[in-house]
């Protein structure tokens, strides 16, 4: 079974640019996450869908970042504009219903300079 | 704030010798407890999950859970120096916070042979 799928692996912007990340979860699952890790933190959830609908965005910062899942499948998360604060990993997960253990993505590392 | 801590690191530990690693958290109704392994510039990956009170084995790795403590660990016997990595306390909360992960910030290990 192939993993959860992310591109790009690194990304670098000047801060004010726009970024898009883009997630290809593991077959068959219903819930996708995407998260923020920084350096020597814990990952944080920035969103969480079930099929193409939100569950909780509490915690993404809608000024700047959105993101969808059309058809419930992929998804694109995107900033704009970029902060130099939002140099992160961001991490994308899913898993077949919404509880239960997720699935990780490699991650795209992401600098903003 | 649901918070989950996790003991300060690092950890140090000879090869061959029990590592534990223990974990606290805030949110009473959560029920669904994970340990992830991030090795250095890789994403999480998920090697424990427990459920209910008690002790859960697999090969080297036990899970401990006491919900009335509040209070999860993980144990790894016979450590090796391929255990040597970043481990992540999640947390699943409940109620409103069904299905949402919570991390603590992890605890470095190192097996030193």
């Amino acid at each position: 079974e192939a993993g959860v799928a992310q591109s790009p692996r690194y990304k670098i912007i000047e801060k004010r640019q726009s970024v898009a990340f883009w997630c290809n979860p593991i077959s068959g699952h219903a819930t996708l996450y995407w998260y923020q890790q920084i350096l020597g933190q814990g990952p944080k959830l920035l969103i969480q869908f079930q099929n193409n609908g939100v569950v909780d965005d509490s915690q993404l910062p809608k000024d700047r970042f959105s993101a969808e899942r059309l058809k419930g499948v992929d998804s694109t998360l995107k900033i704009q504009p970029a902060k130099l604060e939002d140099s992160a990993v961001y991490l994308c997960a899913s898993s077949r219903r919404v509880a239960g253990g997720q699935f990780f993505g490699p991650g795209t590392r992401l600098t903003v300079l | 704030q649901k918070e989950v801590e996790q003991n300060s690191g690092p950890l140090s530990v000879p090869e061959g010798a029990i590592a534990s690693l223990n974990c606290t958290y805030s949110d009473r109704v959560s029920q669904s407890f994970f340990w992830y392994r991030q090795y250095s510039g890789k994403s999480p990956e998920l090697i424990m999950s427990i459920y209910s009170n008690g002790d859960k084995e697999d090969g080297r790795f036990t899970a401990q859970l006491n919900k009335a403590s509040q209070y999860v660990s993980l144990l790894i016997r016979d450590s090796q120096p391929s255990d040597s990595a970043t481990y992540l306390c999640a947390v699943e909360g409940g109620g409103t916070s069904y299905g949402k992960l919570t991390f603590g910030q992890g605890t470095i290990l190192t097996v030193h042979p």
